[in-house]
């Protein structure tokens, strides 16, 4: 089956300590996004990456990190420096070209703070 | 980049028409107009997308004002699978690295 899977589903940190989330898609697709969602709000965009080996800050990147060696793979890091981490965070692909752009997302992970 | 104003909250009887509007008055000539959902816990699903004509396929219609300042996205027998948070997004066809994905309308099918 083609799609988007991120894992863990749930995933707990510690103080002061870094952790990763894993986002795979096997669709092909060139371009990958990171969202995060907090409680009764919309997704607010952290990076994303149009090509292997390059990635743009969203609107929310301070305390994250991602990398992009692989088409399929878009992992991000929640770093230390990341206050308020406690949120479900959600991937995306698209094919990132022409007027039908859509992203496909997957299940989402969510992230809480011991 | 447009963005867009919708209810925060709607009610359908299952079996009915769910009609979803959305203001995005500021919209330029060429942003399109997108529609997903999310179901609780769930990663968002794209339902449909437009720039000027209405448009229908399997899941819902999307109706486009002349002027381009409104949308109206239509469930044409509501279940209540289609209860679901529902975001209205215009954002440019090329380069679509910019979804702003509000608040959007909670709808929810009652029996």
């Amino acid at each position: 089956d083609g799609g988007i899977t991120q894992s863990p589903k749930y995933l707990f940190r510690k103080e002061g300590q870094n952790v990763t989330l894993s986002c795979e898609q096997n669709l092909n697709h060139d371009a990958m996004y990171w969202y995060r969602q907090d409680p009764g709000q919309g997704l607010r965009l952290i990076y994303y990456s149009q090509i292997v080996n390059d990635f743009q800050k969203g609107d929310i990147a301070e305390g994250y990190s991602v990398s992009r060696e692989k088409k399929e793979s878009f992992p991000l890091t929640v770093t230390s420096a990341q206050k308020n981490p406690t949120a479900f965070y959600l991937c995306a692909s698209s094919t990132e070209t022409g007027p039908k752009n859509i992203q496909y997302f997957g299940a989402g992970t969510r992230l809480s703070v011991l | 980049d447009a963005k867009t104003t919708q209810p925060t909250s709607m009610d359908c009887a299952e079996g009915r028409a769910a009609n979803l509007p959305c203001n995005h008055s500021t919209i330029s000539g060429n942003e399109y107009v997108y529609w997903y959902r999310q179901i609780h816990s769930q990663g968002p699903q794209y339902i449909i997308h437009g720039l000027k004509n209405n448009e229908t396929n399997e899941m819902a219609s999307l109706i486009i004002t002349e002027d381009r300042k409104s949308s109206t996205l239509i469930l044409p027998h509501a279940t209540l699978r289609d209860t679901a948070v529902y975001y209205c997004i215009v954002s440019r066809g090329y380069n679509n690295n910019d979804m702003r994905f509000g608040a959007g309308t909670r709808l929810t099918v009652k029996p």
